[in-house]
């Protein structure tokens, strides 16, 4: 069981906006640590989607944004489209684990 | 251009080793920390081990500590992380990736992975 708890699954119709959700508590999140996302498409590895809790890498299109608040975090795509079925990773630190970082258990989204 | 290669997976016993190796290309890889994440078939991410710049820290996740081993060699560009006692739990993908601990402490990049597949 992951630290950083993410929906297994959302799901969205194209254009539409969805959230994906990344809850931590008072050693992690909630301690002010930085929370970035990163994006993977089947049989291929992560890539960095928003780092430091709302910045976007060069190249990451603007429909992307994240935000935190407290001991959570969220990651939002508006006008989705069908190239952005993917899963979805948080990532942050935990101040009570060995090494302190820490990735959610990822979020499944699909395009319907 | 900015590359993580990764090799040295297979096949293994339930008990036996195995060493994996990541070459990076198109940075300075001394200035950086490095770090090796994996990820077991159908399964999320889970960060295994960091080693600083100068290789003068490193850190385990819980589940590898006295199993495995992270090191480097800046000479080579390479970061290897030795594999002994291996589980079936080990299983996974892994994947070498770039730590950039002084600017958001974030993995801005990432190897194709190497495929780890422990039998019992």
């Amino acid at each position: 069981q992951s630290v950083l708890t993410q929906p297994p699954s959302v799901s969205g119709a194209p254009g539409q906006r969805v959230t994906i959700s990344c809850t931590g508590d008072s050693s992690s999140i909630g301690t002010g640590y930085d929370v970035h996302w990163y994006q993977q498409f089947p049989g291929t590895a992560p890539k960095l989607l928003i780092y430091g809790n709302t910045n976007r890498p060069s190249g990451v299109p603007d429909r992307f944004s994240g935000s935190k608040s407290g001991t959570s975090a969220s990651l939002a795509i508006t006008g989705l489209q069908a190239e952005d079925e993917a899963d979805y990773y948080c990532q942050s630190f935990d101040s009570s684990l060995s090494g302190h970082v820490v990735f959610g258990g990822g979020t499944k989204l699909t395009v319907l | 251009e900015v590359q993580l290669v990764e090799s040295g997976g297979g096949l293994v016993q339930s008990g036996g080793s195995l060493r994996l190796s990541c070459a990076a290309s198109g940075f300075t890889f001394s200035r950086y920390w490095m770090s090796w994440v994996r990820q077991a078939p159908g399964k999320g991410l889970e960060w295994v081990a960091c080693i600083k710049q100068d290789g003068s820290e490193k850190f385990y996740v819980d589940s590898v500590k006295g199993r495995f081993t992270i090191s480097r060699d800046d000479a080579k560009n390479s970061v290897y992380l030795q594999m002994n006692s291996l589980r079936a739990e080990d299983t996974a993908v892994y994947y070498c990736a770039r730590r950039r601990s002084s600017w958001y402490d974030v993995f801005d990049i990432w190897g194709q992975g190497t495929m780890v597949t422990v039998s019992s």
